[in-house]
Formats: structure tokens, sequence, C-alpha cells
């Protein structure tokens, strides 16, 4: 089955700076790659996503990229703000969705 | 448009009692999904469903747990006898068709087994 690594596990970023957060795969299969994003007492909710057939893709101040020789993803964050402090999942789908163990970003003001 | 509703948002129970999780998914979703975290560690797939049909039950720990999704509405998880380790936060999600498209997730259900 598909193992999904996130790294790293917490990320405190000063606001305006930007925030990485970097995930590997292992199924050369999986051909969809969603970020979750999941505030307080709230399920996760899709932020952005990328399929296996682009490299790269942006909205607004958030961009995703996708390796698949090396079989890794990547969520950049720019000009961060207090409103982006929550965890952060990524998941790759064969069919059903493998997600990383998260990420707590926390935007300092 | 609703959303996928979740009952209840916290439960607790002692350890040997049964709790019953309830999913709504979004209307005319005939995907619908449960998933577990545990602590600080990643959502983990437990199983999907096919309007009622389950499709992969691979993800569930054991059988002290038993989904359904009667009609293909509406989806309950049932845990019975709790134990300790089955603590931890219960996503269902839902989608219109899959692969690859996005799955909606509900709030989750908050499980404290004691």
């Amino acid at each position: 089955g598909e193992n999904v690594e996130q790294h790293p596990s917490t990320l405190s970023v000063q606001e305006g700076d930007s925030a990485v957060i970097k995930c590997t795969y292992s199924d050369s299969a999986s051909n969809y790659f969603p970020w979750y994003k999941q505030e307080l007492g709230k399920g996760p909710q899709l932020i952005i996503d990328i399929r296996s057939n682009v490299g790269e893709k942006k909205d607004q101040r958030i961009a995703v990229t996708l390796n698949k020789t090396a079989k890794h993803f990547s969520l950049h964050i720019t000009e961060t703000q207090p409103e982006d402090s929550a965890v952060y999942f990524c998941a790759a789908n064969d069919y059903k969705l493998s997600f990383g163990a998260g990420t707590t970003v926390t935007v300092r003001a | 448009e609703a959303g996928v509703t979740q009952f209840p948002s916290h439960s607790v129970i002692e350890k040997g009692q049964t709790v019953t999780l309830r999913c709504d998914p979004i209307s005319g979703h005939d995907n619908l999904y449960w998933y577990r975290r545990v602590m600080g560690k990643e959502i983990k797939f437990l199983l999907h469903f096919v309007k009622e049909s389950k499709q992969d039950e691979s993800g569930m720990p054991n059988n002290r747990f038993l989904a359904e999704r009667t009609g293909g509405t509406y989806s309950t998880l049932k845990v019975q006898p709790a134990e300790l380790e089955d603590s931890g936060v219960y996503f269902c999600a839902s989608s219109q068709a899959n692969p690859n498209t996005e799955a909606f997730f509900g709030q989750g259900t908050r499980l404290t087994v004691v």
C-alpha cells in the first residue's frame, strides 16, 4: 500500500515569511496529491491539489510542486499570515487517500 | 448546500461500552469514507463505501468495528466493545466520483475511551 511521509512535524514562521512542507510517497501508481488544512475543531479542508501530469500549481499565496521521478511533492505558502496557522496534511491517492502525519504551522505575529 | 455532517462531535465512553458514530455525506455523493486520526499521527483510512456497498474495508482495525451505509445514504460506524486504543478522531468524507476528485470531510467525532 501507499506510504506517505511528511516533514517537518512542526513549523514556526514569522508573519510575512514563507513556509515549506515536504512529502514523499512510495506507490508510483498514485496520481493525485491533495493538501488539506485543518483548523481547530474543524475537519480537514482541501486547499490545493495536483495531478501527476502537472509539475507545479499555484493559487494565490499557495503553490504545490510535484516530482514524480523522485516521488516527492511540496507545499509552499508565501507571505504567511496568522490565519495560516493550522495543521496541514499532504495525501496521495491511488484510489483512496493515504495521509502524511501532519505539520503544525504556527505563524508568529 | 450542507457539507458532510458527523454526530456526535464528542463522545466519552467507558471501556467495554458501545458507541455508534454517524455520518451524513453530501447529497448525491456515492463515495463515503471513514478515517481515523490517533493523537499526533497520520489520518488513517478505515473503509470506503460506494453507495451501500463496501468497496474496501482493509483499514478496519478488527471485528469490533462495524460500518454500515443504509440505502447508500448516511453511514454508521459502531465500535463494540470499545477499548482504550480506539480513542481518536473519526472523520467521514464523501466524494462524487473516484479517483482523483475532491473528498469533503466532516468535522470529525472525537472519541475518548476511558
